[in-house]
């Protein structure tokens, strides 16, 4: 039972533009939802998060936003620059028993064309 | 500051033979300490995790084992390796109680 899916694999987009990567997740008790950027053979890097009681948060080029109802996360990138070609994996983090979960979506290999 | 080292980089074993995968956080105090494994084209399954020493929780049965000896130190062990454990391992650690996960550079493990 996939509870956090990136439906597209991947990504291009122009240099300068936006890009837009999006997250669906199917646990309405997350609380906390975190975005990772993963270049090849190294370990993932955290990006950006937001809780669940907030719907957007803004960190320079990087926006993440939350829609509870519909149950979707995106980030946005603006304005995408080359350097920012990864993967982007999303997650989601529930608390139960005094530990943290984290649940880690399959990942959307961006490719910024310069 | 905190730093997470995972060694080796690479490693290449025959089917049947042990492994020891370690890894070690510096610059802070009883972490939560994690072992993922990405396979190919797949993302990032959880594979155990340690809220101290001695205490570790495995998310799904598995050839695989781990054990924390040392506050900081996490090891992912197997006793015999199957062809279906090859992927890239990731060791990450968390403050208690807090987030975001800090993830090493990964081993790829190949299986021949």
């Amino acid at each position: 039972d996939q509870q956090v899916k990136q439906n597209s694999p991947s990504l291009s987009v122009q240099e300068g533009r936006i890009s837009i990567l999006n997250c669906d997740y199917t646990n309405s008790m997350f609380d906390y939802f975190l975005w990772y950027k993963k270049y090849p053979a190294e370990g993932p890097t955290f990006l950006i998060s937001i809780s669940s009681i907030k719907d957007k948060n803004e960190d320079g080029r990087f926006t993440v936003f939350l829609n509870k109802s519909a149950k979707h996360l995106s980030l946005h990138i603006v304005p995408s620059q080359p350097g920012d070609s990864a993967v982007y994996f999303c997650a989601a983090l529930n608390r139960w028993g005094g530990y943290q979960k984290v649940t880690f979506g399959t990942g959307t290999k961006l490719q910024v064309i310069p | 500051s905190q730093t997470i080292h995972q060694w080796p980089a690479t490693l290449v074993q025959p089917v049947g033979s042990p492994l020891s995968l370690e890894c070690t956080v510096e610059g802070t105090s009883n972490p939560n300490l994690y072992w993922y494994r990405q396979a190919a084209g797949r993302g990032l399954q959880l594979l155990f995790y340690s809220v101290g020493i001695g205490q570790i929780s495995s998310e799904v049965p598995q050839n695989l084992s781990a054990s924390r000896p040392q506050d900081r130190q996490f090891i992912l062990s197997s006793k015999k390796l199957l062809l279906s454990d090859s992927g890239f391992y990731l060791c990450a650690w968390s403050p208690p109680g807090g987030q975001p996960q800090h993830f090493g550079d990964g081993t790829r493990l190949s299986i021949l």
